[in-house]
This record gives C-alpha cells, structure tokens and sequence, in this order.
C-alpha cells in the first residue's frame, strides 16, 4: 500500500530551466509534507516543507505547491543548477505522528549543461 | 554543530547472525527515528525513540528493535538476519515536533 507516490522515476532539466516534480499521497490524514534530497553515499538533506494550512512555500530557487483535493504536490526549482541532480523524496506525516515519515520512491533528477 | 552521525559504514553479516547499529543524534535533539531503505525504494520507518522510550513503531517484525541512552544516541538491533534484512539503515535525529535531520546511513548486507 504506497501511501505516496513519485510517478516519474527519473527527470531531465537543462540547467537554468524550470524543474518540476510531483507527489501524489492518498492518506487524507496527513497534513505535514516535506521534500528530502539525497546524493549518492549521504544521507537525505531536508529541503522545503508545507503545512496543510498552506498551499504555497518558497524558500530561494525551491517552493512546494500543495494541491489538498487533488492530493498531490510539487516542488519547483527556478533556475536548475548542475548541483541540484540528485534523487528526490518527497514525505508525509500525520497530526500525532509528526515524526513518522511516509516516503515516496524517489525521483532522480539529472540537470544537464 | 554536530550532525547526525552513523556507524559502522558498511557492514557484512551472513544469514541468522545479529547486527547492532549506531546514531549519535545532533546536538539538542532528544528525538531518534530509524528507516531502512532497500535498493529503488524510499526510506521505511521502522521505529522512533523519545527521551529513552520507544514513540511508535512502523510495520516491522520484533527482530528488529532498539535502544535510546541518556545522552540520546541510539542503536538499532536486528536478530536472525534475512537476506531482505540488506538495505541502507538511516537514522534521523529532531526535536519531537520538529523536522528529521538523517545521518548518513549505514550499509548493510547479508550473504
């Protein structure tokens, strides 16, 4: 039972571009969402999060949409860089249980020259 | 600032043994979770530690359990090893309500 979901396993952006990835969940009890990326041999570094008050957080070049009745999100990074391709998780916790996250499959992200 | 940390790195263990695991939390943090990430999945929550008390658990057999210490570190404790047991064991570190900070894993294999 995949809780949330990343449909594309894999992206490629040229540098500068707009990138786009998306996560679908289908537990309506979750209400804290968050994106996590990973490079080879590390651990994943946080990157944005949402609360389901919100639908819209920017930090720099990455903001998260958060679409609650289609229960799906998406982080945008503006410009892409090189640096940026790595895997991409996006994950999920339910009020209670802020800890406990919820991870999709991953999307990995190859940002070209 | 001290982050997570992890070890060992890399550890090879053959099917029945037992392993234990390692995390020292980042400074300030009373709150450890662990995750087992098999190869082309995301992390997997196995269980969570808080102020020395095990705060939940995700859908792992008993083999698979834990300790917190008083200085908040923490191992995780697999017994009877299977080969499904070989995956990336991640350890997070946070503040109860606050975002997990993930160290940088440990390796396991089992032969």
């Amino acid at each position: 039972d995949q809780q949330v979901k990343q449909n594309s396993p894999s992206l490629s952006v040229q540098e500068g571009r707009i990138s786009i990835l998306n996560c679908d969940y289908t537990n309506s009890m979750f209400d804290y969402f968050l994106w996590y990326k990973k490079y080879p041999a590390e651990g994943p570094t946080f990157l944005i999060s949402i609360s389901s008050i919100k639908d819209k957080n920017e930090d720099g070049r990455f903001t998260v949409f958060l679409n609650k009745s289609a229960k799906h999100l998406s982080l945008h990074i503006v410009p892409s860089q090189p640096g940026d391709s790595a895997v991409y998780f996006c994950a999920a916790s339910a009020a209670g249980t802020a800890s406990k996250l919820t991870f999709g499959t991953g999307t990995r992200l190859q940002v070209t020259l | 600032e001290t982050g997570v940390t992890q070890s060992p790195t890399h550890l090879i263990k053959t099917r029945g043994q037992q392993v234990t695991l390692r995390c020292s939390s980042q400074s300030g943090h009373n709150t450890v979770s662990w995750y087992q990430q098999a190869l082309g999945q995301g992390p997997q929550f196995i269980f969570q530690y808080y102020r020395e008390e095990e705060n939940g658990r995700g859908n792992f057999p008993p083999r698979f359990s834990g300790l917190q210490f008083p200085n908040y570190s923490s191992e995780l404790n697999v017994n009877a090893l299977e080969l499904d047991d070989s995956a990336l064991y991640l350890c997070a570190s946070s503040t109860p309500a606050d975002t997990q900070y993930f160290g940088p894993g440990t390796r396991l294999t089992v032969l």
